[in-house]
């Protein structure tokens, strides 16, 4: 069965480092793979797609197929970062996506 | 464009009874999926509906049923609701199914059973 993990529960970091967020998955086949966000008092929101190859607010994450992972990285925090981070796995053409317990990144001014 | 809005915000029902958690799905979007999301915890899957018909479903057990409309709406139904069915429940809307274009969520209904 398909499981996407995540560390860490909480992460510190000061406004200026970089930001490593930690994702593993299990899953035999391949994967698509996301990274969400939760600002405070928003609603779940998509952050970026490994497919799409893309940096949004400054985020980036590579698939590592060797290492099952994908870990959402930031050169230097904002504090505008702070939020909830869920990395979520999708069985491309079933319809399940499996999200880990998030990671809360909390940016120290 | 208009987003996924689902109503009620909040919820409080009595263990045994039923309840109907509704959602409205971005405009232009075909498939609905449903989350629960316990207190720290990441939203655990539900079902998915596309083109009105069940497209997927969690490990979820069958008191959980759905419903989507020709206008793409859906409704989540809980039959004789337990303690544990308290949660905040997400509908979440996409192009396709899979998810493989990324979801748009709701804010999710807050269901409180005593």
């Amino acid at each position: 069965a398909q499981r996407v993990t995540q560390p860490e529960k909480l992460l510190s970091v000061f406004k200026g480092a970089p930001v490593e967020l930690k994702c593993n998955y299990s899953y035999s086949g391949s994967p698509e793979l996301f990274w969400y966000v939760q600002y405070s008092r928003q609603r779940l929101q998509l952050l970026l797609r490994h497919i799409s190859r893309e940096s949004i607010k400054g985020f980036t994450a590579d698939l590592n197929k060797g290492e099952t992972s994908f870990h959402l990285k930031k050169p230097f925090a904002q504090e505008e970062d702070s939020a909830m981070y869920y990395c979520a796995l999708s069985e491309g053409g079933y319809q399940k996506v499996t999200f880990g317990t998030g990671t809360k990144l909390q940016v120290i001014p | 464009e208009t987003g996924v809005t689902q109503s009620p915000t909040h919820l409080i029902k009595t263990r045994g009874q039923q309840v109907t958690l509704r959602c409205s799905s971005q405009s232009g979007h075909n498939t609905v999926s449903w989350y629960q999301q316990a207190l720290g915890q990441g939203p655990q899957f539900i079902f998915q509906y596309y083109r009105e018909e069940e497209n997927g479903r969690g490990n979820f057990p069958p008191r959980f049923s759905g419903l989507q409309f020709p206008n793409y709406s859906s409704e989540l139904n809980v039959n004789a609701l337990e303690l544990d069915d308290s949660a905040l429940y997400l509908c979440a809307s996409s192009f396709r199914t899979g998810g493989g274009f990324g979801y748009t969520f709701g804010s999710g209904t807050r269901l409180t059973v005593v």
